[in-house]
């Protein structure tokens, strides 16, 4: 079935460095390819989204591109914040439901 | 715009058990999906109603059931509780069933099954 597999954490990174947090998908079809957030206590927020191949996704200095010659979207972001620390998952919808990855735990020290 | 609320926020159930939670939809939204978030993991889903009728099941017992109100708030029953149903479940809402509608997620419920 459709699936998302994504880079194992934790990832500890310093203020203002760049991250990186890899994706990869499986899907018979053309699915839309998302990136949630999860911040300590709280539910998921999207953080970006790309419905259809070389679509990219942005928000907040976040970016994503839907690659679907290597079936990834990777996220990166040039600068982390203190405030970007959290839990991010790679999501993909083929249909009405989402199937996310296990996530990645992000930490960024000041 | 009321977004989607969820409630308790926490629960502790005994093996055996059964249990409600509750969810209210944003507001103007249709569509309520729920979702299991074991720790550490990411959410599963559970199944979703639209318009009153469930409209897609995920991987889970027929001991989780569900259920979607004229005003399209929602419930999702657990019943005869085990130890592996202690998770995070998530509410979203979205307008449409369909796979470009965002979908807008509650806090969640924390219910420990003891």
């Amino acid at each position: 079935g459709d699936s998302v597999t994504q880079m194992e954490g934790p990832v500890t990174l310093s203020e203002e460095a760049f991250l990186t947090i890899n994706c990869t998908y499986t899907a018979t079809g053309y699915p839309s390819l998302f990136w949630y957030v999860q911040y300590p206590g709280e539910g998921l927020q999207l953080l970006l989204k790309a419905t259809k191949a070389d679509d990219k996704g942005s928000n907040k200095g976040f970016e994503a591109t839907y690659r679907k010659e290597t079936t990834s979207f990777h996220l990166e972001k040039g600068s982390v914040q203190v405030s970007d620390s959290a839990v991010y998952f790679c999501a993909l919808i083929p249909d009405y439901k989402l199937s996310f990855g296990a996530g990645t735990t992000v930490t960024v020290r000041a | 715009e009321t977004g989607v609320t969820q409630s308790p926020t926490h629960l502790i159930k005994t093996r055996g058990q059964q249990v409600t939670l509750r969810c209210s939809s944003q507001s103007g939204h249709n569509t309520v999906s729920w979702y299991q978030q074991a720790l550490g993991q990411g959410p599963q889903f559970i199944f979703q109603y639209y318009r009153e009728e469930e409209n897609g099941r995920g991987n889970f017992p027929p001991r989780f059931s569900g259920l979607q109100f004229p005003n399209y708030s929602s419930e999702l029953n657990v019943n005869a509780l085990e130890l592996d149903d202690s998770a995070l479940y998530l509410c979203a809402s979205s307008l449409g069933a369909v796979k470009n509608s965002p979908l807008h997620f509650g806090n969640g419920t924390r219910l420990t099954v003891t």
